[in-house]
């Protein structure tokens, strides 16, 4: 059981550059989040996926798109890089019925934008 | 909108207790979490307890909730050097239910 797993671990973009973020999850879960964690503004919510084939905007979804590929995996996109997407980036997932909903996290992308 | 406090900082000595305090104003929540941020880590899901609880324990943790006043607190028992992290809690809304509202975070160091 591998749990989260997220690639890359670490990614330096100049502005203006594209790039994908993967997220695979084999637990089963329903639900699939995206975040970002920035020091002094903790976790914020980009986007989640509450089941197959739905995506739903988090608080800070602008520069972002995303993608339901099946129930195991949840992409991340940056169409245009900014210096301001800058930070660590986590996928998460749940479901109700494993320890009350309570978010299974992967090890974060750390992302530099130049 | 709904908000959950967290002091940032705690320090104790190895072997004490620790105590780390949580606020939230959501008064439809179902679910309180607590995880734990080891460094360049993800976040770890600790322990949940169901809002209708008023306690949970689970080995050296204790989770305590007081409903009315909308206050949460994790207790480690013998807290040792491998405890020292940042600790978040988090709540679920209980209208929406896949929104999650994480604090802060407290970072707790633990003295030799």
């Amino acid at each position: 059981n591998a749990g989260v797993t997220q690639t890359p671990k670490f990614q330096v973009l100049k502005t203006g550059q594209s790039m994908t973020l993967q997220c695979a999850q084999d637990m089963n879960h329903n639900s699939m989040y995206w975040y970002r964690q920035d020091p002094g503004m903790g976790l914020r919510l980009i986007y989640y996926s509450a089941s197959e084939g739905t995506t739903d905007k988090g608080e800070v979804p602008n520069g972002y798109n995303v993608s339901r590929l099946n129930k195991r995996e949840f992409s991340l996109r940056l169409e245009s890089a900014a210096p301001s997407q800058t930070s660590v980036y986590f996928c998460a997932s749940s479901d109700t019925l494993d320890q009350g909903g309570g978010q299974y996290f992967g090890p974060g992308t750390r992302l530099t934008v130049l | 909108g709904e908000d959950v406090e967290q002091s940032l900082f705690l320090s104790v000595r190895e072997g004490d207790s620790s105590v780390i305090n949580c606020t939230y104003t959501d008064s439809s929540s179902t679910y309180l979490y607590w995880y734990k941020q080891e460094p360049g880590a993800g976040l770890q899901l600790l322990t949940y307890i169901f809002s209708n609880m008023d306690m949970k324990q689970d080995q050296r943790l204790t989770v305590l909730l007081n409903k009315k006043d909308k206050h949460l607190s994790l207790r480690i028992a013998d807290t040792q050097t491998g405890d020292s992290a940042i600790y978040f809690c988090a709540e679920r809304d209980g209208t929406s239910y896949d929104k999650v509202i994480f604090g802060p975070g407290t970072s707790l160091s633990v003295i030799p």
